[in-house]
């Protein structure tokens, strides 16, 4: 079945710099790479998705990239609010199921 | 539009005891996905079903079981809770269209076993 490793698993960054967060997947057949986003005691909430007939998406201070080649897609936060800190998890699917990494818990220091 | 609930909010139970979750979807979604997120860790696929069928299951024992009703909500079941079945479960409905499945999470429902 399908694997999904994310790292870091956790990040801290200063108010204003990038966040970047990294997943990679073992199944060519996923085709879906959504991103969640779970602050303290919250339900996860979609952020941004990606699929895989594209290569790059943007949403405002949000990206996601995707490197179908090398099985790769990375989550990038420009200008951090302390807002954004929480729990983010990168998932794949086929369609069928989705797999999700374990999570990175980011924290934006103002 | 309301989005996805779950009952109860929080569920004390024995070791031994059986345990009912349940979930509602956003209206017009006929799928559901229940996780289990155990403090500290990701997202643990459990079941998807999509029109009243069972479509896939994660690695998971027998003992974890749920259906779908005709109105598109779900129930899972815990039987014979042990202490690690402790976690928060989480549902999620999405309107299956085949590759690409927006899913939308409920609160969920935090599960203690004593």
């Amino acid at each position: 079945g399908e694997n999904v490793e994310q790292h870091p698993s956790t990040l801290s960054v200063q108010e204003g710099d990038s966040a970047v967060i990294k997943c990679t997947y073992s199944d060519s057949a996923s085709n879906y790479f959504p991103w969640y986003k779970q602050e303290l005691g919250k339900r996860p909430q979609l952020i941004i998705d990606i699929r895989s007939n594209v290569g790059e998406k943007k949403d405002q201070r949000i990206a996601v990239t995707l490197n179908k080649t090398a099985k790769h897609f990375s989550l990038h936060i420009t200008e951090t609010q302390p807002e954004d800190s929480a729990v983010y998890f990168c998932a794949a699917s086929t369609g069928n199921q989705f797999y999700f990494g374990t999570g990175t818990s980011l924290t934006v220091i103002p | 539009e309301a989005g996805v609930t779950q009952s109860p909010t929080h569920l004390i139970k024995t070791r031994g005891q059986q345990a009912t979750l349940r979930c509602s979807p956003i209206s017009g979604h006929t799928s559901v996905y229940w996780y289990q997120q155990a403090l500290g860790l990701g997202l643990q696929f459990l079941l998807w079903y999509d029109e009243g069928e069972e479509r896939n299951r994660g690695n998971f024992p027998p003992r974890f079981s749920g259906r779908q009703f005709p109105n598109y909500s779900s129930e899972l079941n815990v039987n014979a809770l042990e202490l690690e079945d402790s976690a928060l479960y989480l549902c999620a409905s999405s309107f299956f269209r085949g590759a690409y499945n927006e899913q939308f999470f409920g609160p969920g429902t935090r599960l203690t076993v004593l």
